[in-house]
Parts: structure tokens; C-alpha cells; sequence
């Protein structure tokens, strides 16, 4: 079975940290994914990988940056976490649509930040 | 780019019956993926059902099974004999040829017993 896991489930941090959510993959998936999930928004692509130290913008990178220095690890970072950051984060990774079509998912990160 | 809707952001089916989930999307691409996930209530995201968009044949899984109009840009989700089981929240999604998924805003599904 594909194992996507977070590092954390629930995080509090404060306005104005960094922070750091961690994602890793156990399938030797070449593409891994953040989300932001809103209610009444869905999810929202804020970066995601297709190779080692490759990366590119989704649709919401503003306050965000990753770092994917090995291929099962995929991190996203707030610089600067702000309140409008509250919100659950999903990790999701995929393999190449010759070997599977869907994403798999992490159990997500509830972040609060106050 | 892509756009994936649904218009419908809650629903409830009495146990054992049918119901069925809106997802409309658009695209300029011809070959593509069509997802539906399940996200139980602080569970993980699932995949319940795909679809490739060059298989004109309704993808079906278990009590689960697509209605994929291709011209109508449309991809319902029929779930039948419905059990508690199945309350969740439901995603459609959408994967493009760039490796990038588009979901739907959500279906909070209700089962009432």
C-alpha cells in the first residue's frame, strides 16, 4: 500500500514564525503535491514537484516556498505564518500515468496560527 | 485552464438508496483523468473511482459507477444502496496532461439511517 505520511496533525504556531510541514512518500512517486483545503473552496494547489530540487507554482504560492532535497520528502514552508494561513494542508504524491493516474494522499496538517 | 464544479455542496440519501453527485469541468485537452475521492469526516482522502477520458465505457466500482459525457463535460457519481458508510465529504478531480489536478469544491454527502 502507498504510505503518504505528515508530520504533524494538528500544529499552533504563532503570527510571524516559520513554519515547516514535512511530507513523505514511500512508493518512489516522482510527483508530490501541496494542498490547502478551505471549506466551500476545495483544494487549492499551492506547489508541487516532479523531480528532485524541481519545483512549480500552483495557483495560491504567495506565503509559501518547498523544498524537495530527496525524492520521498517534499516540505513546505511559511515564511512568515500569518492568520490568513489557518487552514488544513494536505500532501498528496502521484507516479507517472504510466504506472498510476491518481494521487495519494496524507492524513493532512491542521494548521492554527494565532 | 481547467476549472472543475460542483454544484452541489450538500447532499443526503436515505440508507440503501441511490443518489448521485454533480461534477462538471472544463478543458481544452482531449485525454485526461477524472477522479472522485472520499474524505470521511478526519479521515484521509481515498480514491473511490476513475475515469480516462479516451475509454468511453462508464468506469464502475462496486456500488459505485460514473455517468462520463465527454461532449457535456460532465462526470456524475452514482452511488447505489447507499450505507452510513459512504457520509463524506466528495471530491471530483481532474488530472491534466501536465501532471496537475483540479478538484471541485466538495459534496458533503449525508446517509440517514
Amino acid at each position: 500500500d502507498v504510505k503518504v505520511t505528515q508530520s504533524s496533525r494538528y500544529l499552533v504556531k504563532r503570527t510571524g514564525e516559520k513554519v515547516f510541514l514535512e511530507c513523505v512518500q514511500d512508493m518512489d512517486h516522482e510527483n508530490m503535491f501541496w494542498y490547502r483545503q478551505d471549506p466551500g473552496l476545495g483544494l487549492r494547489l499551492i506547489y508541487f514537484s516532479y523531480d528532485v530540487k524541481m519545483k512549480e507554482k500552483g495557483d495560491i504560492p504567495e506565503g509559501y516556498s518547498v523544498s524537495r532535497e530527496k525524492k520521498e520528502r517534499f516540505s513546505l514552508i511559511l515564511e512568515s505564518a500569518s492568520t490568513n494561513q489557518t487552514s488544513m494542508y494536505l500532501c498528496a504524491s502521484s507516479s507517472l500515468p504510466t504506472v498510476t493516474y491518481e494521487q495519494y494522499f496524507g492524513p493532512g496538517t491542521r494548521l492554527t496560527v494565532t | 485552464a481547467q476549472t472543475v464544479t460542483q454544484s452541489q455542496p450538500e447532499m443526503s440519501v436515505q440508507e440503501a438508496e441511490t443518489v448521485t453527485l454533480s461534477c462538471t469541468y472544463d478543458t481544452s485537452e482531449s485525454d485526461y483523468y477524472l477522479f472522485w475521492y472520499k474524505q470521511p469526516p478526519s479521515r484521509q482522502m481515498i480514491l473511490v473511482i476513475r475515469q480516462e477520458a479516451y475509454k468511453q465505457q462508464n468506469a464502475t466500482e462496486n456500488r459505485f459507477s460514473v455517468n462520463f459525457q465527454k461532449a457535456a463535460k460532465s462526470f456524475s457519481l452514482k452511488i447505489s444502496d447507499s450505507q452510513l458508510g459512504d457520509a463524506a465529504m466528495y471530491f471530483c478531480a481532474y488530472r491534466s496532461n501536465f501532471n496537475k489536478f483540479y478538484f471541485g469544491s466538495g459534496t458533503k454527502l449525508n446517509v440517514k439511517p
